[in-house]
């Protein structure tokens, strides 16, 4: 199958801004998710954006979402070291209930 | 607060034991997956369940690998005979299947496997 693709490294200092991207590959696809993995943890759901949204805000995460160039990005405003993880895009396919992770982009906070 | 459980959380064997791996889902999901995760390859779909039928079991080497639910309670995957080369970290995650809408996956905590 295709790849979901993510830049696999990403340091930021801290309290500034980190956007992390993400090509997906089915246009088609409904949700598209975030996923954070912390050291030795399962991965834990951040947050997720329908297909008919460009744009999603939460607290401190803003999902954008071009349609046209399936880009994907997650923006953590105010980055703290409680944000180092890594980060997976995911998207559906089969029927909407498997989901293709991306490669993960690992975040480093610089103090 | 409901999560999915795995046991063990670490396994350490020697190459031709046979290792299962047992994972408990959120009461009520009716969707089991199995993931391998490895620094090279990543994040793998191993098996999938839907009210306990194998829906798809092609991510799996079907000559030592096997998953099975026995019950709604309890998802297994066995791996016999074992190889150094499945050393990595197994995840079971589970949801609640809503067709074409939101199917979140909430994940357990990992079985770290080592075979020597």
């Amino acid at each position: 199958g295709e790849d979901v693709e993510q830049s696999l490294f990403l340091s930021v200092r801290e309290g500034d801004s980190s956007v992390i991207n993400c090509t997906y590959t089915d246009s088609s696809s409904t949700y598209l998710y975030w996923y954070k993995q912390e050291p030795g943890a399962g991965l834990q759901l951040l947050t997720y954006i329908f297909s008919n949204m460009d744009m999603k805000q939460d607290q401190r995460l803003t999902v954008l979402l071009n349609k046209k160039d399936k880009h994907l990005s997650l923006r953590i405003a105010d980055t703290q070291t409680g944000d180092s993880a890594i980060y997976f895009c995911a998207e559906p396919f089969f029927g909407n209930e498997k989901l293709t992770f991306g490669t993960g982009t690992r975040l480093t906070i610089i103090p | 607060d409901a999560r999915v459980t795995q046991t063990p959380r670490h396994k350490v064997t020697e190459m031709g034991q046979e290792v299962t791996m047992r994972c408990q889902p959120i009461l009520g999901h009716n969707t089991v997956f199995w993931y391998r995760q490895t620094m090279m390859q990543g994040l793998e779909l191993l098996a999938y369940f839907r009210n306990r039928a194998p829906l798809d079991d092609s991510g799996m080497p079907k000559d030592r690998f096997s998953a099975e639910m026995p019950d709604a309670t309890l998802a297994t995957l066995k791996i016999q005979p074992s190889e150094p080369r499945d050393s990595a970290v197994y995840f079971c995650a589970s949801g609640l299947s809503r067709g074409a809408g939101l199917n979140e996956q909430y994940f357990g905590p990992g079985t770290r496997l080592t075979v020597t």
